[in-house]
């Protein structure tokens, strides 16, 4: 157990449908990110969350639309995706933005079809 | 080129075969993490450190600043470490190794 959630743990969805991956901490740490994992590429930052404010966007397409209602809350929310969006998305947090060690859930396999 | 190189990118090792995987970054930083991420896909932080060598149980990390070089040795290995081990550091932001597979055959 890590104390990061993420829900489902596998998503199979259609290039029309929306769907919304879910992140939760009860770490009371202050910073929330989104990683993509695709096969053998480093983890690639997609969005970072500091103290519930969006403080990274790392050049993501606009079908990926991040959410954080609250401190211990991420979603991520997926639609229009491509085939090539298929990939492990790894929601982690860290006590705070700079260097604190990184707390990862156990990721969502995404397969866009 | 990554700003943070691992090598090997696959290690297959007998049990209790004694494993160092290395990294190398070229940027500047303040901590560097080993990681350890099992086939299920979750990510568990071993080590972070920013001078000299750590060690929990089995695991030891070593950083060596002025070289930008980093290691992490396994001692007595066992099947149960078979994972992709990735290297990160921590500079302005994360940059991450692209992993070394590592099985472990008994």
């Amino acid at each position: 157990e890590t104390g990061v959630t993420q829900t489902p743990r596998h998503l199979v969805m259609g290039m029309t449908n929306k769907k919304s991956l879910k992140c939760e901490q009860h770490l009371g740490h202050n910073a929330m990110y989104w990683y993509k994992q695709s096969a053998k590429k480093p983890l690639e930052l997609m969005f970072v969350y500091n103290f519930k404010e969006q403080t990274e966007n790392n050049s993501v397409p606009s079908r990926f639309s991040p959410e954080c209602p609250n401190s211990s809350h991420l979603f991520l929310h997926l639609h229009t995706l491509q085939p090539e969006d298929s990939a492990l998305y790894l929601c982690a947090s860290s006590q705070d933005r700079g260097v604190s060690p990184l707390h990862f859930g156990n990721g969502t396999r995404l397969t866009v079809t | 080129k990554n700003e943070v190189e691992q090598s090997p990118q696959n290690l297959t090792a007998q049990e209790g075969e004694f494993i160092t995987i290395n990294c190398s970054y070229s940027v500047g930083i303040s901590a560097l993490h080993w990681l350890q991420q099992h086939p299920g896909g979750g990510i568990v932080s071993l080590f972070m450190l920013s001078s000299g060598k750590k060690k929990h149980g089995r695991l030891i990390a070593t950083i060596n600043i002025q070289e930008k070089h980093s290691s992490l040795h396994i001692t007595a290995s066992h099947p149960r470490d078979s994972a992709v081990y990735i290297c990160a550091v921590t500079g302005n932001q994360f940059y991450f190794g692209t992993g070394t597979s590592l099985t472990v055959i008994p």
